[in-house]
């Protein structure tokens, strides 16, 4: 079945350290987004690319990195200078094109907790 | 700019009773609208979507929405609870340009009580 893993699905880490979250999909979608989620805030845009070897910022991209060499692949980087870096980070990915309607599809998440 | 509102952060239903989630809308152009569902550490899944080709759109495990242009709304409903209904339940909005990404609401953690 085609969909989009995110691994590993819990995560611990000391502060100061950088982490990489994996996001994989095999949806064939051009399209790939991180979120960051957050009890009463909802989804928050980190980053997302349209294609390979591009991204763009989205609303709270400091303190974050990602890289895009493979389309089914969008990692994530935690560095150390996230400030809050301890939430539930939520990878999508859809098709794109102002003619298309294409919802986003959702991984089951990674929760990171820094200590 | 585009924007959700879900007003209420927490509602709570008898199994049953009519389930009734808002969520108003910004939007400078046709707004494309959706609601996801998730349950606990899960990702979101789609439940429906408008596109503007009717106001009102049905979704899955009978949830429905409608569209109101005069009230800037786009309110999810559903008859009658079910216990596995409870979980939390986002609005979004299509941001602008040729990207599919999407703004979202705070979410609503629905209950739905014996």
């Amino acid at each position: 079945d085609g969909g989009i893993t995110q691994s590993p699905k819990y995560l611990f880490r000391k502060e100061g350290q950088n982490v990489t979250l994996s996001c994989e999909q095999n949806l064939n979608h051009d399209a790939m987004y991180w979120y960051r989620q957050d009890p009463g805030q909802g989804l928050r845009l980190i980053y997302y690319s349209q294609i390979v070897n591009d991204f763009q910022k989205g609303d709270i991209a400091e303190g974050y990195s990602v890289s895009r060499e493979k389309k089914e692949s969008f990692p994530l980087t935690v560095t150390s200078a996230q400030k809050n870096p301890t939430a539930f980070y939520l990878c999508a990915s859809s098709t794109i094109g102002t003619g298309k309607l294409s919802p986003l599809h959702f991984g089951n998440g990674t929760r990171l907790t820094v200590t | 700019a585009q924007s959700v509102t879900q007003l209420g952060s927490h509602v709570s239903v008898s199994e049953g009773a009519l389930v009734l989630l808002r969520c108003n809308y910004s939007s400078s152009v046709p707004p494309y609208l959706f609601w996801y569902v998730q349950y606990p550490n899960q990702g979101l899944q789609l439940l429906l979507k408008y596109t503007s080709a009717a106001t009102l759109v049905k979704g899955i495990n009978g949830f429905e929405a409608e569209f109101k242009k005069s009230e800037t709304s786009f309110h999810l409903t559903k008859p009658s609870a079910h216990m596995s209904d409870a979980a939390e339940y986002f609005c979004a909005v299509k941001g602008g340009g040729a990207t599919n990404k999407l703004i979202f609401g705070t979410g609503t953690l629905l209950a739905v009580q014996p």
